[in-house]
């Protein structure tokens, strides 16, 4: 059982290059969302989605993209990477509103 | 504003020396309150939702405790294995009900 699986791991991009992050779940679960975690900032919220084709901002949504056209994949979009989106990118789903999150295990980004 | 503050920031332990690591919160109308640990590298791994004052969870070493205010994550003879970061986050009653994140207690204990 799979669960939430982020790829890639790890990336370096340039400033102004452009990249995806690739998150997909096998739970069948509606609801997902992308977070950043900056060292003693905790989570913040990016976008989420409550099922296909829905996705709405969180608290930190400038300069991302997302898109939900299958229940299964969040995709994740940065479309001019700055040096302030170095951080850690995690997707997580859950079932319903009330109901925990699974993570996935993580994107590393640096913008240099 | 839904607002999750930590406390403390970091905690050492000796292994078997019992503490709790506090979580505070303000919400308009609590849906769940969820403890994550999360080990360096890792990403967040679920340990417990409560739903409603006076309710209590255990696994293992691990207690969590709510009141209409806060919760306590309760840890009663720690290991060097429960070394991680403890995060606590909530979610409203309201709209779409994300979760809002604490910024998280540091764990070590030593042996």
């Amino acid at each position: 059982n799979a669960g939430v699986t982020q790829t890639p791991k790890f990336r370096i991009l340039k400033i102004g290059q452009s990249m995806t992050l690739q998150c997909t779940q096998d739970m069948n679960h509606n609801y997902m969302y992308w977070y950043r975690q900056d060292p003693g900032m905790g989570l913040k919220l990016i976008y989420y989605s409550v099922g296909a084709g829905i996705t709405d901002k969180g608290e930190v949504p400038n300069g991302y993209n997302v898109s939900r056209s299958t229940t299964e994949d969040f995709p994740l979009r940065l479309e001019l990477a700055a040096p302030s989106q170095t951080s850690v990118y995690f997707c997580a789903s859950s079932y319903g509103r009330g109901t925990e999150a699974f993570f996935g295990q993580g994107t590393r980004l640096t913008v240099v | 504003e839904d607002q999750v503050t930590q406390s403390p920031e970091a905690l050492r332990l000796q292994e078997g020396e019992s503490s709790s690591l506090n979580c505070s919160y303000t919400v308009s109308g609590l849906r769940g309150l969820f403890w994550y640990r999360q080990d360096p590298g890792k990403g967040p791994e679920f340990l417990f939702t409560l739903y409603s004052a006076g309710e209590e969870k255990e696994k293992e070493r691990l207690k969590a405790t709510l009141t209409k205010k806060e919760s306590f994550l309760h840890i009663t003879a720690p290991k060097p294995e429960d070394s991680a970061t403890y995060l606590c986050a909530v979610r409203p009653n309201s709209g779409y009900s994300t979760l809002t994140f604490g910024k998280g207690t540091m764990l070590l204990v030593s042996p």
